[in-house]
């Protein structure tokens, strides 16, 4: 089957814009995952959902971060009023359930830059 | 609180040479232990993983990676690196809290040599 996806690939926003990214989990996937991937360094976790609930946003950095799964699938995590330090690579990650040891399947990545 | 720190950003080895990737992690409960390969413009992809069973774990691409708890390492290794091999590598550490979220390392990008 499909793995997780996302899109747009690549958004360049300029300073104060909102923008929106989408991520598609595999089918099935009861657990969600973003992180913020800055360049030249490891993914950090940013916000955890079990099917709808978002069980765990304490990686957000700032409030302008926002992050849905309304029906526990498609998820979107939005950024208001973006600015330069905003610019890296947003990865979705997905996993059957969690239970400890289970594998996260990463999506592409969506690399955003901020003009 | 987790930390996982992967000593050399950047490798170079010489293809058919020995590859070796450094892992040290911190962790307030028995850690399960990951290694990811990411390529160019591509997701991450799960290498291997350790999950309390045996301390030697061997994963896809030739890759396998030891556990040692008294010295809180996870080291990878390949005995004959691949140009395929070139890529960057990221370890990481979950401890079950926020359902499993991963605290990663900040990589080492690794040069295959021909």
């Amino acid at each position: 089957g499909a793995g997780v996806s996302q899109s747009p690939r690549y958004k360049v926003a300029k300073r104060g814009q909102d923008v929106a990214l989408r991520c598609d989990p595999i089918s099935g996937h009861v657990s969600l995952f973003w992180y913020q991937q800055a360049l030249g360094q490891g993914p950090e976790f940013l916000t955890y959902f079990q099917n709808e609930a978002q069980l765990d946003k304490s990686g957000l950095p700032s409030d302008r971060f926002f992050a849905e799964r309304p029906e526990g699938s498609v998820s979107t995590l939005k950024i208001q009023r973006t600015q330069q330090e905003d610019s890296a690579v947003y990865l979705c990650a997905s996993s059957l359930g969690q239970r400890l040891g289970y594998e996260q399947y990463f999506g592409p990545g969506t690399r955003l830059t901020v003009t | 609180a987790q930390s996982v720190t992967q000593l050399g950003s950047h490798v170079s080895v010489s293809e058919g040479a020995l590859v070796l990737l450094r892992c040290n992690y911190s962790s307030s409960v028995p850690p399960y232990l990951f290694w990811y390969v990411q390529y160019p413009n591509q997701g991450l992809q799960l290498l291997l993983k350790y999950t309390s069973a045996a301390t030697l774990v061997k994963g896809i691409n030739g890759f396998e990676a030891e556990f040692k708890k008294s010295e809180t390492s996870f080291h990878l290794t390949k005995p004959s690196a691949h140009m395929s091999d070139a890529a960057e590598y990221f370890c990481a550490v979950s401890d079950g809290a926020a359902g499993n979220k991963l605290t990663f390392g900040g990589g080492t990008r690794v040069l295959v040599k021909p």
